[in-house]
């Protein structure tokens, strides 16, 4: 059983076209989180979800609008790709208090 | 801002020693502290937390400690393995709003057999 889950694991697109990326998480979290780890490894929250509303939002360019159906659902909509935003983004998920984060698998994303 | 600093270069040590990784931290007073292990294209996986008014944590082969007046924590691997292999990554509570982790860049350990 896949505690958090992402779809897709790899996105190839290219620059100026809109995506999206999903999260599930089957753990009865209340919260969750987007993070984006770029090349040079670090790993920094964009956005922060708890029971569907939005607690945590980090400077990130409004092209990036979290979208979060139930509390269980956390998915991330990019418009306008840009080069800049080829890096691995990570959904996670935890019980309000951020107390130990369960990631996924991660979705890299490559934008040409 | 938070400034959170883990050893930049790459632990290499030989199987059956212990790993020492070191996490400093500045410009902040978080109430507790974690380590996250993250394996080549995976997610970071939660290995132990440290409060601020704890000294150290045990979880098997692993140690951390947490020293709030220096501004670091140690996290050790006693009878490493080449299993350990793996980036490690010390990561701070900023509870200002949210509950917000603030990540280090972590420390990539190579356990050689």
């Amino acid at each position: 059983d896949t505690a958090v889950s992402q779809t897709p694991k790899y996105l190839v697109t290219q620059m100026g076209n809109d995506k999206s990326i999903k999260c599930e998480q089957n753990l009865g979290h209340d919260t969750m989180y987007w993070y984006k780890q770029d090349s040079k490894k670090f790993l920094k929250i964009m956005f922060s979800y708890n029971n569907k509303e939005l607690i945590i939002n980090e400077t990130v360019p409004n092209r990036f609008s979290p979208k979060s159906p139930d509390k269980a659902h956390l998915n991330l909509h990019i418009n306008s790709l840009e080069l800049g935003d080829s890096a691995v983004y990570f959904c996670a998920s935890s019980q309000p208090g951020g107390l130990e984060q369960y990631f996924g698998p991660g979705t890299r994303l490559t934008v040409t | 801002s938070q400034k959170i600093e883990q050893n930049s270069e790459a632990l290499n040590i030989q199987e059956g020693k212990t790993a020492t990784l070191t996490c400093n931290y500045t410009n902040y007073s978080p109430a507790y502290l974690q380590w996250y292990r993250q394996d080549p294209g995976r997610g970071p996986v939660f290995l132990l937390l440290i409060r601020e008014n704890e000294k150290e944590k045990r979880k098997e082969r692993l140690k951390v400690t947490f020293d709030t007046t220096l501004k670091q924590s140690l996290f050790h691997i006693t009878a490493s393995q080449p299993a350990d292999s793996a980036t490690y990554l010390c990561a701070l509570d900023y509870m200002e709003y949210g509950n917000k982790l603030v990540f280090g860049a972590g420390t990539i350990l190579r356990v050689k057999s």
